[in-house]
């Protein structure tokens, strides 16, 4: 069965650090990986996502960057993160030609 | 622009009887729609879903419909039960399966009351 993984779980961390959180995904292969955001009372906003290796496609122009170094693993990244930046991030895969996402279960981050 | 909007933020319902969610879109060109359940502190979990050629998709005690002339879909949870109160999405796909993107509503909140 295929499982996904996020860390850390929680991150507090000052304006101005900065930040990676890694997800990876076991029992698939080239899966379609994503990142969102859902910050206090919104919905689930798409910041990046990737079809394979080394693709990365941004939804929402911000202070982020991502990358898929190998097939099953994405990492979110800011080199300076502001107070903006707050929020739960969630990271989700797909199989290619298929809808459905499916979840891990998400970093809590909190800018100071 | 809000391409998927869920105009109820909270529902609360008495265990036993109906839950109904409801969500509306203004892209046309969205063919597949799907719902998740998000308990507080974790990921969403997929719930169901329906392509735009149906208009109804049954799974146990949910079921989704879709009216496309309308653009709005529905859940309804019969009978609702205490362990379905959580966030609740709705998310729609504009034919890129191939790279899967969703756009999701805003969430909305079930509380269903022992």
């Amino acid at each position: 069965s295929q499982t996904i993984h996020q860390w850390p779980a929680t991150l507090v961390q000052p304006v101005g650090s900065p930040l990676s959180l890694e997800c990876t995904v076991e029992g698939t292969s080239n899966p379609n990986l994503y990142w969102y955001r859902q910050a206090a009372g919104r919905g689930l906003q798409l910041l990046f996502y990737s079809v394979g290796i080394g693709q990365i496609s941004s939804e929402v122009p911000q202070n982020l960057s991502a990358s898929r170094p190998q097939d099953r693993q994405f990492i979110l990244s800011s080199k300076k993160l502001l107070l903006s930046d707050s929020g739960f991030y969630l990271c989700a895969w797909s199989r290619d030609m298929s809808y459905e996402q499916y979840f891990g279960p998400g970093t809590r981050l909190t800018v100071t | 622009d809000q391409q998927v909007k869920q105009n109820s933020p909270s529902l609360s319902v008495q265990e036993g009887r109906i839950s109904i969610l409801n969500c509306d879109y203004t892209n046309s060109m969205f063919d597949y729609f799907l719902w998740y359940k998000k308990y507080p502190a974790e990921g969403p979990t997929f719930l169901i879903s329906i392509s735009s050629i149906k208009d109804k998709n049954e799974d146990g005690r949910f079921t989704v419909f879709l009216n496309k002339s309308a653009k709005h879909l529905s859940l309804h949870i019969v009978p609702s039960q205490p362990g379905d109160s959580a966030v609740y999405f709705c998310a729609a796909s504009g034919g890129s399966s191939n790279t899967g993107k969703l756009i999701f509503g805003q969430g909305t909140t079930l509380q269903v009351k022992p």
